[in-house]
């Protein structure tokens, strides 16, 4: 069974330029999640979607980030315009339908570095 | 709200000693507890969860972890330290979905 995938894994652009997160979680998961780390900083939530719809998206930091979920498989993350302090690692995360506890299974992250 | 507290941000060990990890939380409600491990150049791998069960909670790579809840922590432990540990550890917790990470603790494996 393939893992959580996530595209690119690295990402180099300039401020205010545009750029778009993808993340694929485990087939049949319901449940996903984005989270963001700021160098020498915590890992923290962004937002949450069950299938297609919007969960909660409390840890959003701004309306230049936009979160998607077409069809309730693949999400995109994206951040317009690019602000220095976006810079860090984006972690995806996918949980399965059926309560398990809240267990969460991470991608690799995209390391993305605003100049 | 909750809260995770890793105590030391990097913790080195001789190969072959003891482990101990530290968190301690904050929940206001009874508490999902994980231990996540983090290797070079790759994503967050699960170690162990708490979820009500037994308070001593085993995990993989012969990690281990016990829920106090009169001392509000989830130390990790392992009893002998070998090389492949070396890695950044993250103590999570939850109780309804969003987890909420304390700081890493990167532990180091002196040979």
């Amino acid at each position: 069974e393939a893992g959580v995938t996530q595209f690119p894994s690295h990402s180099v652009i300039e401020k205010g330029q545009t750029v778009t997160l993808r993340c694929d979680p485990i087939s049949g998961h319901d449940n996903l999640y984005w989270y963001r780390r700021v160098m020498g900083k915590e890992i923290k939530f962004l937002l949450h979607f069950v299938k297609e719809s919007k969960q909660d998206e409390s840890g959003m930091p701004n309306n230049r980030f936009l979160a998607e979920r077409t069809g309730g498989t693949y999400s995109t993350l994206k951040v317009q315009p690019a602000e220095l302090e976006d810079s860090g690692v984006y972690f995806c995360a996918s949980s399965q339908t059926d309560f398990n506890g809240y267990e969460q299974y991470f991608g690799p992250g995209t390391r993305l570095t605003v100049t | 709200a909750q809260s995770v507290t890793q105590l030391g941000s990097h913790v080195s060990v001789s190969e072959g000693a003891l482990v101990l990890l530290r968190c301690n939380y904050s929940s206001s409600v009874p508490p999902y507890l994980f231990w996540y491990v983090q290797y070079p150049n790759q994503g967050l791998q699960l170690l162990l969860k708490y979820t009500s069960a037994a308070t001593l909670v085993k995990g993989i790579n012969g990690f281990e972890a016990e829920f106090k809840k009169s001392e509000t922590s989830f130390h990790l432990t392992k009893p002998s330290a070998h090389m492949s540990d070396a890695a950044e550890y993250f103590c999570a917790v939850t109780s309804s979905g969003e987890l909420t990470f304390g700081t890493g603790t990167r532990l180091t494996i002196i040979p």
